[in-house]
């Protein structure tokens, strides 16, 4: 069965520092990976997307990885800031007859004190 | 305004009643889909459709039905309530051009309550 699964539940963290989200799969055949950021009470909005040929991608202070041959990645936060609280989905797809079919994880929730 | 708009933003029903959702989106894109959003399950998906002709069922479509109207709009309809389906709905939408990659992008959400 494809899943994925995130790593940890919960995280608390306190402001300025840094964090790392994990994301373990088994989708197969492996298309696309993404990593989703949802602020409470709104719906996701893609923080990176990640596909075979890449191992890194930056958004801000956002930094992905992907480990293809691991079936691992990881979601690298810096200098946190309060409003990096939120849920971070990842989400990996598979190519089906010219689509793409998701599979999310259940989420990390953050949360970052002052 | 919001790409993609659904309303009710919150509802509190009772169980038995009919109760539908809405969604609206001006990204242009051909697909629409339902999510549901339970704490700690993640986002599930209930029914998706690739354009206004074809509608298709998700993982977890017992108890729910859609319609799509056009283009830009797609409803989910629950037909008799029951409290077991309380959570958070989500509209979302992809593009089905050459640079597609898959990106869904998500309504604000519609929370039900069912009593």
């Amino acid at each position: 069965k494809n899943q994925v699964e995130q790593s940890p539940q919960s995280l608390i963290i306190l402001e300025g520092k840094n964090c790392t989200l994990q994301c373990n799969y088994t989708v197969s055949p492996f298309s696309n990976l993404r990593w989703y950021k949802q602020d409470t009470g709104r719906g996701p909005v893609s923080l990176t997307i990640m596909t075979f040929s890449e191992n890194t991608k930056s958004n801000g202070r956002y930094t992905a990885t992907l480990d293809a041959d691991t079936k691992q990645s990881s979601l690298h936060i810096t200098a946190s800031q309060l409003s990096d609280s939120a849920s971070y989905i990842c989400v990996v797809s598979k190519a089906s007859g010219g689509s793409y079919i998701p599979t999310f994880g259940r989420g990390t929730s953050l949360i970052v004190h002052p | 305004d919001a790409d993609v708009t659904q309303t009710p933003r919150n509802r509190i029903t009772k169980t038995g009643k009919r109760i539908m959702l809405e969604c609206s989106q001006t990204k242009g894109h051909d697909r629409m889909y339902w999510y549901r959003q339970d704490p700690g399950l993640g986002l599930r998906l209930i029914y998706y459709s690739f354009d206004v002709k074809d509608i298709n069922k998700g993982e977890i479509s017992d108890g729910y039905s859609v319609s799509r109207q056009a283009q830009a709009k797609f409803s989910l309809s629950l037909e008799s309530a029951i409290p077991n389906q309380t959570a958070l709905y989500f509209c979302a939408t992809s593009d089905r051009g050459t640079s597609n990659t898959g990106e869904l992008f998500f309504g604000e959400g519609s929370r039900l309550t069912v009593l």
